[in-house]
């Protein structure tokens, strides 16, 4: 089945550019939406953007002006680089992708895959 | 933006017994076109993703147990898990996906009184 593994540094120090990687594995990245969403530790949940796999992208305002969401079909993976960050930018980060069902996909769905997330620390 | 707000923040409940989880939107959800409401109702246990267990406010996902049921219209909706097992501490978190940015509510923990 398909599967999302998030990747990249662990560290970031304020002011530079946190960067992801999801990769997609088990099916393949065309014809869907994906999602970046972010966790700070032990609090709730924050959709940062979604990516369709064409490019065309829609991000949270409250982030939009650091966010940058990119997709590479040919190796199935898509990107997440959040600029200047600060300790408010830590937190675990997930990608998801909505249901898509036998016939359309809509980024206006539930999320009902998930990858297991990785804790991106921001210090110096 | 929607705002979602969901009570209790915590709430511990005896084995077996029923937990009981609200959720209310600043706006309605309820698509007029389609007459659905785009709630959806996740479980996330410590060092996991979240998992989903109800999508459309009131449809359990599939192998979801059928103790666990949502409900609810427009701008207020209920999580109600009727006879609480251990496994089902953890936290639970409302999500509109009716507009971006898609939004959700600041969590409920349930606990074993």
């Amino acid at each position: 089945q398909v599967q999302l593994q998030e990747s990249g540094p662990g560290l970031v120090k304020p002011s530079e550019t946190l960067s992801l990687t999801c990769t997609v594995s088990g099916g393949s990245i065309s014809s869907y939406y994906w999602s970046w969403i972010r966790q700070p530790p032990g609090k709730g949940l924050e959709w940062i953007g979604y990516i369709y796999y064409t490019g065309s992208t829609n991000y949270n305002p409250s982030l939009k002006s650091r966010v940058t969401i990119s997709v590479d079909a040919s190796k199935n993976q898509f990107f997440l680089k959040l600029s200047s960050v600060t300790a408010a930018d830590t937190a675990v980060y997930y990608c998801a992708r909505p249901y898509c069902s036998a016939t359309t996909c809509s980024p206006y769905n539930w999320f009902d895959l998930w990858g297991q997330g990785t804790l991106v620390t921001v210090s110096s | 933006d929607i705002v979602m707000t969901q009570s209790p923040d915590s709430l511990a409940v005896s084995l077996g017994e029923r937990a009981t989880i609200n959720c209310k939107s600043s706006q309605s959800v309820l698509y007029s076109s389609d007459n659905k409401n785009y709630l959806t109702w996740y479980q996330q246990k410590p060092g996991q993703p979240p998992k989903l267990l109800i999508y459309w406010a009131s449809t359990r996902e599939s192998g979801v147990p059928d103790r666990f049921s949502g409900s609810g219209s427009g701008t207020d909706f209920t999580l109600t898990i009727t006879s609480l097992q251990a496994e089902d501490v953890a936290v639970y978190y409302c999500q509109q996906y009716y507009g971006t940015p898609f939004t959700f509510g600041g969590g409920t923990k349930v606990e074993i009184k």
